[in-house]
Parts: structure tokens; sequence; C-alpha cells
């Protein structure tokens, strides 16, 4: 059983599209996240939820948009797509969100904006 | 500075030889320290979480902590091909909620 899925794992686009990106966690985790790595494979948090309640939101532009509906679910919808949007997307959880525990990936999403 | 640093690499190390990857920190990280390992087109995986001053083993890997130098480190001794990845250090937000991670670090081992 996967911990932490995320669907899909590639998505090819064009510019101005939207695209969205769900997960899924059945590690009974309060606390999912989405990150983004770039091409340098720096690995940056985007969005933090804890039992469904936002509680980091790093100056992200406003053309994303997490949305949890139970805490074992979190989506990335992305408006509007740019260049710039092209990484990898993963998803992760972990037990709690003081950011001092473990934090589980999922196999993350190839984004790539044409 | 920024919040984790770790050198970029390549670092590369014979088969057999210990692999030793550094990482600082500054004083926006603390608590808990961790390392994941990242193979190419795959996502990171814990290897080690340190929480305490000193040394903490694992089979071959050996992590040490410094608070008083914010300096995270992570041996790998006997290393093998298979070791060849990234390696991501990452600390606790001093304010909490998030964990902060390095650029990352990567391990080439020639068999």
């Amino acid at each position: 059983d996967t911990a932490v899925s995320q669907t899909p794992k590639y998505l090819v686009t064009q510019m101005g599209n939207d695209k969205s990106i769900k997960c899924e966690q059945n590690l009974g985790h309060d606390t999912m996240y989405w990150y983004k790595q770039d091409s340098k494979k720096f690995l940056k948090i985007m969005f933090s939820y804890n039992n469904k309640e936002l509680i980091i939101n790093e100056t992200v532009p406003n053309r994303f948009s997490p949305k949890s509906p139970d805490k074992a679910h979190l989506n990335l919808h992305i408006n509007s797509l740019e260049l710039g949007d092209s990484a990898v997307y993963f998803c992760a959880s972990s037990q709690d969100g003081t950011g001092w525990v473990t934090i589980y990936f999922g196999e993350g999403s190839w984004l790539t904006v044409v | 500075q920024k919040e984790v640093e770790q050198n970029s690499g390549p670092l590369s190390v014979p088969e057999g030889a210990i692999a030793s990857l550094n990482c600082t920190y500054s004083d926006r990280v603390s608590q808990s320290f961790f390392w994941y390992r990242q193979y190419s087109g795959k996502s990171p995986e814990l290897i080690m979480s340190i929480y305490s001053n000193g040394d903490k083993e694992d089979g071959r890997f050996t992590a040490q902590l410094n608070k008083a130098s914010q300096y995270v480190s992570l041996l790998i001794r006997d290393s093998q091909p298979s070791d060849s990845a990234t390696y991501l250090c990452a600390g606790g937000h001093t304010g909490g909620f998030k964990t902060i991670f390095g650029a990352g670090t990567r391990l080439f081992v020639k068999a």
C-alpha cells in the first residue's frame, strides 16, 4: 500500500491552462504539505495543512490554490500555468505540523509547461 | 545566510570509502535535524533524524550534530555504488510548523 499517493505522475500542458494534482495519504497523519522542487533540486515548501486547516502559505502566487476536503487528502489546483511553473511537485505528510518530525513524500508529479 | 546550507557537490568517493556530507544551519532552524536521500527521479526518503548533540549511528550511517557550531553531518561508511544519490539536510524551523531543506549534496560512489 502506498503511504502517500499523488496523481498524475506526469503532466505536460500548455501555458495558460489550468491543472490539478491530487494527493491522498493513508498514514493517519494530521498534516499534509505541497513542496516544489525546481531543476536545481531545491525543495521548497508551498503549503501546509493541519487537520484541513491551512497553516503555511509560503508566498506562493495566488494562481496556486490548495484544497483539503479532509485530513487524508490535499489537492493542488494551478490556474493560468506559466513556463516557470515547470517543476516536480511533491505531496507529503507528517504526524503533526511542528516541522520537527519525519516527512513522508509521495512519488512526485512532474509538471512541464510548454 | 541561508537557513540550511549544503555544498552541492558532486562529492565523488571510491567504493568502500567513507563519504562525509556536511550541513550548516542558521538561528532560524533548531530542535530537530534530518538527512533524506533522493535517488534521481524519485522522492526523498528519510535516512536518519537527530535531535541531540553528539553522534547517532544506524548501520553504515552516522549522523553528527553540533548545536554550538550549528553543524550537522552524515557519514556513510563502506560506501556502495547504490549510495549514489542526492542527500538533503533538513531542520525544523525555530518558529515551528515547517521543515527547511538544504539544496542537497550529490554523492557519486565509484565502483
